[in-house]
């Protein structure tokens, strides 16, 4: 049981290039978010999904898009790196009916 | 004023020490007040929830709400070189996307010397 895997766990992008950030969760878990944390900041809600198929936005969604083709696998989307996306990038699952959020080890990235 | 303000230390103590984490937040509308600890370059793990007013105990770990004061703590007893890591709390109202809304404070680091 690997619970939520993340890849890769670093990358350095150029502005404008476009990226995907690969989460995967073994756990069966219904619902998943994907976060950035940001010295000073905190972790900030970008995108979460409630199941297969929805998705809906979080606090700071803008640049990023996600798609929930299965249970397992919730990519994030980069379209045109910016530098104001240079962050550490978490992706959370959970089961339906609990509160506990099970985090993944982080991506971090770097727009240059 | 933010929703949840917390202080970001950092905070060192000696071994041993009795260890007191604050957050206060601004929308009474929080219902779940959670723990998460992090350790350097790892995602948080839960570390305690709570739902509404009163006291959680869990081993060392006792965590405390006072929604009259929207003051939430999180007290570490027998602290141990093992507890140093940032202290993250986190709240959600069932009104406002539950859980999938988290809002979290900024973090307090710890470390607990030997």
């Amino acid at each position: 049981n690997a619970g939520v895997t993340q890849t890769p766990k670093f990358q350095v992008l150029k502005t404008g290039q476009s990226m995907t950030l690969q989460c995967a969760q073994d756990m069966n878990h219904e619902y998943m978010s994907w976060y950035r944390q940001d010295p000073g900041m905190g972790l900030r809600l970008i995108h979460y999904s409630v199941g297969a198929g929805i998705t809906d936005q979080g606090e700071v969604p803008n640049g990023y898009n996600v798609s929930r083709s299965t249970t397992e696998d919730f990519p994030l989307r980069l379209l045109s790196a910016a530098p104001s996306q240079t962050s550490v990038y978490f992706c959370a699952s959970r089961r339906a009916g609990s509160d506990a959020q099970y985090f993944g080890p982080g991506t971090r990235l770097t727009v240059t | 004023q933010k929703e949840v303000e917390q202080d970001p230390g950092p905070l060192s103590v000696p071994e041993g020490a009795i260890v007191s984490l604050n957050c206060t937040y601004s929308n009474s509308a929080f219902q779940y007040f959670m723990w998460y600890r992090q350790y350097s370059r790892k995602g948080p793990e839960l570390l305690m929830y709570t739902y509404s007013s009163g006291n959680k105990e869990d081993g060392r770990f006792t965590a405390q709400v006072d929604k009259s004061s929207k003051y939430i703590s999180l007290f570490i007893r027998d602290s141990q070189p093992s507890d140093s890591a940032t202290y993250l709390c986190a709240m959600s109202s069932p009104y406002q996307g539950g859980s999938e809304k988290l809002v979290f404070g900024k973090g307090t680091k710890l470390t607990v010397n030997p």
